[in-house]
């Protein structure tokens, strides 16, 4: 069974451009969660998908925003980049809501100049 | 206020050896652990877990321990090898989100 992916793996972008990401999660996997990881704040949560719905969102300004489709795949966007939003973001599959066991993808980095 | 957070950044241990990762939590109502590990390159990978209703698990050569008078929870990972290099992360499910802490980057010593 393939993992999660993400795409793209790398991205450079200058400030006050949109970005938007991508995560396939594994087949079957119903619950998309999205993480960022700076070597200052460490893993934050960002928010979680769960059939289309945004079941749960932390603590990140609304510049940050994502989505879901029917076919699980997530997508995230962050409008507005800024400097501090240089970061490697993460996406996580699992099988429900609020999934205990959850899988990550590698990862997508993200640089803005 | 409240955050799940480990005690060292870096450990160092010699091939072979046990290697004991702690953390500490503040929020009595944390109910599930979690341990992660995270190889350079690579998104974190679920180890093992463990409900507040247990005291100690048991994976692969590797054991958690929950101790919730005090609030800390440690990995325990027996006869360490080289492939077990990579950043710890103890995190914890907290309504409904994965809370995570700092994590411990583990060196092992020839």
């Amino acid at each position: 069974k393939a993992g999660v992916t993400q795409t793209p793996r790398y991205l450079i972008k200058t400030r006050g451009q949109q970005v938007t990401l991508s995560c396939s999660p594994i087949s079957g996997h119903r619950s998309v969660s999205w993480y960022q990881q700076t070597p200052g704040q460490g893993l934050q949560f960002l928010f979680e998908y769960f059939s289309e719905t945004q079941r749960n969102k932390g603590n990140f300004p609304g510049r940050f925003s994502g989505r879901q489709f029917s076919n699980s795949r997530s997508e995230m966007n962050v409008s507005t980049l800024e400097l501090g939003d240089s970061a490697l973001y993460l996406c996580a599959s699992g099988t429900g809501w609020g999934s205990y066991e959850q899988y990550f993808g590698p990862g997508t980095r993200l640089t803005v100049t | 206020g409240e955050s799940v957070g480990l005690h060292l950044p870096t450990l160092s241990v010699q091939e072979g050896d046990n290697s004991i990762i702690n953390c500490a939590y503040s929020n009595s109502a944390s109910d599930y652990f979690i341990w992660y590990k995270q190889e350079s390159g690579k998104g974190p990978q679920f180890i093992i877990d463990i409900r507040s209703n247990m005291d100690k698990r048991q994976g692969q050569r590797v054991t958690v321990l929950l101790n919730k008078t005090v609030k800390h929870l440690s990995l325990q990972i027996a006869a360490t090898q080289p492939g077990d290099s990579a950043v710890y992360f103890c995190a914890e499910n907290r309504d409904d989100k994965i809370i995570f802490g700092k994590g411990t980057r583990l060196h092992i010593l020839p």
